[in-house]
């Protein structure tokens, strides 16, 4: 059965201070490993997909990295809006998708 | 606008009522999923559709029923709900499934109570 933990489950920043969220997973045949970023109120929005270990992947102030068994979402320089549900899924051989719990990250001006 | 609309947002319903929610996407997308996210236990699929006509379980299928009869539509049916159903649903949909690496657009999310 595939498993995905992220950890912390809360993380709380000042503006500026980087961090990592980690995603630590076990799958079997690895298709692919997900990130999506959650707002309150509102659907998962699409961040990452990450396929094989070593690769990375940029955008704004995000940087998502992998490995064989977890992946790193790094937030250099926070900013306020930057606060959300941070989730991270993988999808294995038998092509379903298996969600974390999330991550809450919230950043204080 | 490319999305996935859910309706309805927000229902409040007793034990038993059969209840759908309804879910259509404008992006001709083949495959279409159904989660629900629960407090302390994240988001975990109900039922997932490959394409018309073709729809199988997912994690938590048990008081759940779907239908895929169009591409764009793929409604969620709980034909006796009870209060253990009462949760936050979404739905997804994307070009392929997640077995290809593509990424899911997911609807605003129905919160849905049964009393």
């Amino acid at each position: 059965e595939d498993q995905v933990t992220q950890s912390p489950e809360a993380l709380r920043l000042q503006e500026g201070e980087s961090s990592s969220l980690n995603c630590s997973y076990t799958v079997s045949g690895l298709r692919g490993l997900f990130w999506y970023r959650q707002d309150p109120g509102k659907g998962p929005e699409f961040l990452f997909t990450l396929y094989s270990a070593g690769e990375e992947k940029e955008k704004e102030r995000l940087k998502a990295t992998l490995t064989k068994k977890e992946s790193f979402l790094h937030i250099t320089a926070p900013k306020p809006e930057d606060s959300a549900t941070y989730l991270c899924a993988v999808c294995g051989a038998n092509s379903k998708l298996t969600f974390g719990k999330g991550i809450t990250l919230s950043v204080r001006p | 606008e490319a999305q996935v609309t859910q309706n309805p947002r927000y229902l409040i319903t007793v034990t038993g009522k059969k209840l759908t929610v309804t879910c259509s996407q404008n992006m001709n997308h083949e495959y279409m999923s159904w989660y629900r996210q629960d407090p302390g236990l994240g988001l975990r699929q109900i039922y997932y559709s490959m394409n018309v006509e073709v729809t199988d379980k997912g994690d938590v299928p048990e008081g759940y029923k779907v239908s895929r009869k169009e591409k764009r539509n793929f409604p969620l049916i709980l034909e006796s709900p009870s209060p253990n159903q009462t949760s936050l649903y979404f739905c997804a949909s994307s070009r392929k499934g997640a077995g290809g690496g593509e990424e899911q657009f997911f609807g605003p999310g129905t919160r849905l109570t049964v009393l």
